[in-house]
């Protein structure tokens, strides 16, 4: 089975810290992707990545940066924290392939509160 | 741009009962894929079932299938004889075809309860 693990499951931070969020998967995937989920709003994608060291903006990057230093491992870096950035954080990954090959494989996920 | 609707912000069903949630999207492909994901309250989102576009076959896994509709844009998931475990919020989504790393757009969501 795939494992996606999250670094965390709750989080408090404060206005303006550096957070990071780490995300490992055991898969030998490709791709992997940062999300947050918000009530009302579904799951927005952040950034994705599609191999080491290669990045890209997803549909709400504004305040956020990722790393992506070895293939199983994707972090998710506020870089400097605001209250409107609290919400669930999720993790995934998949292959790089045709079709259902890319069905993404979620982690458990991160609940980041920012005070 | 690609959208999906889920319109049914919280459902409810008795055990044992069937339920069908909606999902419709728009887009201008003609092929791509759609999926239905459920995230129980542990918050640990799971794959419960996908469908290829060109495939004309109905997807089905085990008490959980699709109505597929593509000239509608329509892919409702379907729950028999509910268990109180289908307790969760059910996400649905869309791919575009390959080339694209496999980016998925979402829904809303739909929060279903099971009731005993």
């Amino acid at each position: 089975d795939v494992k996606v693990t999250q670094s965390s499951r709750y989080l408090v931070k404060r206005t303006g810290e550096k957070v990071f969020l780490e995300c490992v998967q055991d898969m030998d995937h490709e791709n992997m992707f940062w999300y947050r989920q918000d009530p009302g709003l579904g799951l927005r994608l952040i950034y994705f990545s599609y191999d080491v060291k290669m990045k890209e903006k997803g549909d709400i990057p504004e305040g956020y940066s990722v790393s992506r230093e070895k293939k199983e491992r994707f972090s998710l870096i506020l870089e400097s924290a605001s209250t409107n950035q609290t919400s669930m954080y999720l993790c995934a990954s998949s292959l790089r392939g045709q079709g259902l090959q890319e069905t993404q494989y979620f982690g458990p996920g991160t609940r980041l509160l920012v005070l | 741009a690609q959208t999906v609707t889920q319109s049914q912000p919280e459902m409810s069903v008795q055990e044992a009962e069937t339920v069908t949630l909606s999902c419709t999207y728009d887009t201008s492909e003609n092929n791509y894929y759609l999926f239905w994901y459920k995230q129980p309250p542990s918050r640990q989102m799971i794959l419960v079932i996908r469908q290829e576009a060109y495939k004309q076959q109905n997807a089905t896994e085990n008490r959980f299938s699709v109505n597929f509709q593509k000239a509608a844009k329509s892919f409702s998931l379907k729950i028999s004889d509910s268990q109180l475990g289908d307790t969760a919020m059910y996400f649905c989504a869309f791919m575009k075809p390959p080339g694209n790393t496999g980016k998925l757009i979402f829904g809303q969501g739909t929060t279903l309860q099971v009731k005993p």
